[in-house]
């Protein structure tokens, strides 16, 4: 089946640093996902990416669909301490009649923690 | 993700007995899917249902459990025997279409998920 490979599996930071943290695949995902965890809730979407290439912006957060369609990665600037949390990417891949129905793979999770 | 019901949020269970899990969608909605977590885990899909059929159950183990989503009422797994394995947080999301159609927002909405388990 499908795999996704999250990295890196945890990050410490200072408040106000950057960060980064990508998934790769073994096979194409024509839709990435990136959702956060609080603990004890569900995920929360982030950021959606459609195309190859796509670079999308959601306040602090910058994510890229890669032009193989076999990556992506997610980019928190001036990171806060609400920021903690596990970060999840997720792929889809498409079903019959060209639409990706809600079954997602997803990658193990980045857990960040954020010192102030 | 308001909207997104699931209850109960914790169950403790014994072996062998009976688990239900139920989850009713956000208003409007009519496609539900049911993921597992296991600890320090993503979520892996387990299965996707409409109303009165299931869709894709392909991520569902052949024995034991089973989901539903009927004409009226919750969306329901079951989880027959549970044995100290099935201990995890099952998540339900909902979605309004069939998806992630292309330059949607393509959001599935998740519940707060029910935590088994099984002692």
């Amino acid at each position: 089946g499908q795999q996704l490979n999250q990295s890196p599996q945890s990050m410490f930071i200072q408040e106000g640093e950057d960060v980064s943290m990508n998934c790769t695949s073994s096979s194409i995902f024509n839709t990435w996902l990136w959702y956060k965890q609080d603990p004890g809730e569900g995920p929360v979407l982030l950021i959606a990416l459609y195309k190859a290439g796509e670079l999308t912006s959601n306040g602090r957060l910058t994510a890229q669909f890669g032009i193989t369609r076999k990556d992506s990665f997610l980019n928190i600037s001036a990171s806060i301490p609400s920021d903690v949390g596990i970060y999840f990417c997720a792929g889809a891949a498409f079903g019959a009649g060209g639409t990706s129905y809600g079954k997602l793979t997803f990658g193990q999770g980045t857990i960040l923690t954020v010192h102030p | 993700n308001a909207g997104v019901m699931q209850n109960p949020r914790h169950l403790v269970r014994r072996r062998g007995q009976e688990a239900r899990l139920r989850c009713s969608p956000m208003k409007g909605h009519s496609h539900v899917y049911w993921y597992r977590q296991l600890p320090e885990e993503g979520l892996k899909f387990m299965v996707y249902l409409q109303k009165e059929n299931i869709i894709d159950e392909s991520g569902m183990p052949k024995e034991r459990f089973s989901a539903e989503f009927p004409k009226e009422g919750p969306s329901i797994l079951r989880i027959q025997q549970v044995v100290r394995g099935d201990s995890a947080a099952y998540f339900c999301a909902s979605s309004p279409f069939m998806g992630l159609q292309q330059g949607g927002t393509g959001e599935l909405f998740f519940g707060e998920g029910s935590r088994l388990t099984v002692l």
